[in-house]
Parts: structure tokens; sequence; C-alpha cells
């Protein structure tokens, strides 16, 4: 079974700094999902990338599949409060979305004014 | 255009006792799938709805069981409860091939 694995497990960062998370998957990655989730609530889209190579903005986050390692990358530039919360990758077997996804633990991120 | 809808928000029950949980999904989207995540833990895949049959199921055991409707809203229930069992609960919706919406979630607590 596929696992995803990300780092930093947790993060303080200072307001107005960039930071990025990462998440490397066990098995080849055909569909990636980055979402952010508030503590104790439901998960908000943020992302989706399938194709290797692929990079996708939205805002200040940016987000990008390296397929060869397995790895998707989330990027905050110039962090703000409203980016704290805790963000989430999952993946699914074979891509398009139509399958449940396997997720990481998640990467806690805290911005400190 | 309202999101994917849960209830309740928050449940609580005995050990040995059933649960059911509800789910209506995002306007358009066709396929429910529903997700449990313990406390510090990312989600995980319990199964997934598609034209009212279970399509793809994780690894779970056959306590957990759905349905879902003509109108696509869905059922998660839970029978047995165990201790273990408490987590927020999530709904997902999706049209085929596109990307899953996450509801608000029901927190069972299991006592």
């Amino acid at each position: 079974s596929q696992e995803l694995e990300q780092s930093p497990q947790s993060l303080i960062v200072q307001e107005g700094k960039n930071l990025t998370i990462n998440c490397t998957s066990s098995k080849t990655l055909y569909g990636l999902y980055w979402y952010k989730q508030k503590y104790g609530e439901g998960l908000i889209f943020l992302m989706m990338l399938q194709k290797g190579g692929e990079e996708k903005s939205h805002e200040k986050i940016t987000a990008k599949l390296d397929e060869k390692k397995q790895q998707s990358s989330l990027h905050i530039t110039a962090s703000q409060p409203s980016h704290a919360g805790i963000y989430l990758c999952g993946a699914d077997g074979k891509g398009g979305g139509a399958d449940g996804l396997t997720f990481g633990k998640g990467t806690h991120l805290i911005i400190q004014p | 255009d309202a999101g994917v809808t849960q209830s309740p928000t928050h449940l609580i029950k005995t050990r040995g006792q059933q649960v059911t949980l509800r789910c209506s999904p995002k306007s358009g989207h066709d396929t429910v799938s529903w997700y449990q995540q313990a406390l510090g833990q990312g989600p995980q895949f319990i199964f997934q709805y598609y034209e009212e049959e279970e399509r793809q199921r994780g690894n779970f055991p056959d306590r957990f069981s759905g349905h879902q409707f003509p109108n696509y809203s869905s059922e998660l229930n839970v029978n047995a409860l165990l201790l273990g069992d408490s987590a927020l609960y999530l709904c997902a919706s999706s049209r085929e091939f596109y990307e899953q919406y996450f509801g608000p979630g029901t927190r069972l607590t299991v006592t």
C-alpha cells in the first residue's frame, strides 16, 4: 500500500518569511493533492497535481510535483497569520481523483507575528 | 452553492452502540467518500460510493457500512462501537475524475 511521509512534522515561522513543506511517496505518484485543515475541522482543497514537473500557484502558495523523486513540495511566500494550520498531502493510486486518497500525517504550521 | 454538509456536528455514544452519520454532497457531485481521522493523524479512507454502490473500500472491518441514495447523499453506519472508533469522520464529494471536496466533519466520541 502507498505511504506518504511529510516533513517537517511541525514548523514555526515568523510572519513574512518563506517556507517549504515536503511530501514523499513510497510509490509512484499519479495524482497528488494538497489540503489545509484548521484544528478539528474539514479539509480545504488547495491544489491538485497530476503530471511530473507540474507546478501550480494560488495566491502565495506554490506546489510542485517531482514524479521521478516521487515527491511534492508546497512553498508559501511571505507567510501570513492566515496561513497557519495543518497541511496535508494526499495521493490516489491511479490518478484522476476517482479513488480514495491516502494521506500523510500532516505538517502543523504556526506563524509567529 | 452549498458545499459538502454533514450531520450531526458532534455525537457521544457508548461502547457497543450503533451510530449513523449523514453527508450531503456538493451540488453536481455524484461520488461520496468517507474518511476517519484520529487525533494527530491524517484521514484514513473508509469507502467510496458511486451510483449507489460501494466502489472502493479501505482497510476497515465490516462493522463499517454505508449507503448512497438516489440524490447522491450518503450515510455511514458503524455497529458495535469501540473506544477506538472515536475520531473525526469526514465526508468528501467529487465528480468522477475530479478533486474531492470535504465537509466539516462529525466528531464522534465513544465512552
